[in-house]
């Protein structure tokens, strides 16, 4: 069984510029979770997307933002990037709020 | 609001040793706590999960207790072996939803070295 799928592997972009990073879930999950691992912070909880529906969001600003699709795939957007935005971005899915599972992770530096 | 601390916040022991790893966290109503483990600049592994009624789980070498009443967790790893050697990751997901409270709350993890 496939696990969680993320894409791109790494991503450069320049301040003030868009990313957008996308994940597909374990087949079956309808939960997927974003997080970001930002060096020295640890990790922290973004958003949560169920059924097509972002259900909640951590404390991050609304340039970050996203969505879900209906086949449970989501992508994060990071809009006006900021130098402190570089971080590695986990995504992980799960059934109901169960054992969550994670992906590779996308890997973004802002220049 | 739920803060997870884990100590020791690095840990080198010889091959063959028995650890144990720590986690502890302020809030006690919680939904589950989970671990994982992280190697260098890669994603998370998940190692063992516990729901709240439940007081400990077993995966082959690896050990995980919960107390919930008294906010804490522990990781015990038998016979280390040098592949062990990552950071481990305490993470809890909250009883109630709402105010951003539906992620996992992460610790800062313990760096493990396991020398062979």
């Amino acid at each position: 069984e496939a696990g969680v799928t993320q894409s791109p592997t790494h991503l450069i972009k320049t301040r003030g510029q868009q990313a957008t990073l996308r994940c597909s879930p374990i087949s079956g999950h309808t939960s997927v979770y974003w997080y970001q691992q930002a060096l020295g912070l640890g990790l922290q909880f973004l958003l949560w997307y169920d059924e097509g529906e972002e259900r909640n969001r951590g404390n991050f600003p609304p340039r970050f933002s996203g969505r879900q699709f209906p086949n449970y795939s989501s992508e994060l957007n990071v809009n006006a990037l900021e130098l402190e935005d570089s971080a590695l971005y986990l995504c992980a899915s799960s059934l109901s709020g169960y054992e969550q599972y994670f992906g590779p992770g996308t890997r973004l530096t802002v220049t | 609001k739920q803060e997870v601390t884990q100590i020791p916040a690095a840990l080198s022991v010889p091959e063959g040793e028995n650890l144990v790893l720590n986690c502890s966290f302020t809030d006690s109503a919680i939904y589950n706590l989970q671990w994982f483990r992280q190697d260098p600049g890669k994603g998370l592994t998940s190692l063992l999960l516990i729901q709240s009624s439940q007081r400990e789980q077993t995966s082959g070498r690896l050990n995980a207790s919960l107390d919930k009443s008294s906010g804490r967790s522990t990781l015990y790893i038998a016979a280390s072996q040098p592949g062990d050697s990552a950071t481990y990751l305490c993470a809890v997901r909250p009883l109630y939803s709402g105010g951003g409270a539906d992620g996992l709350t992460f610790g800062k993890g313990t760096h493990l070295i396991i020398q062979p």
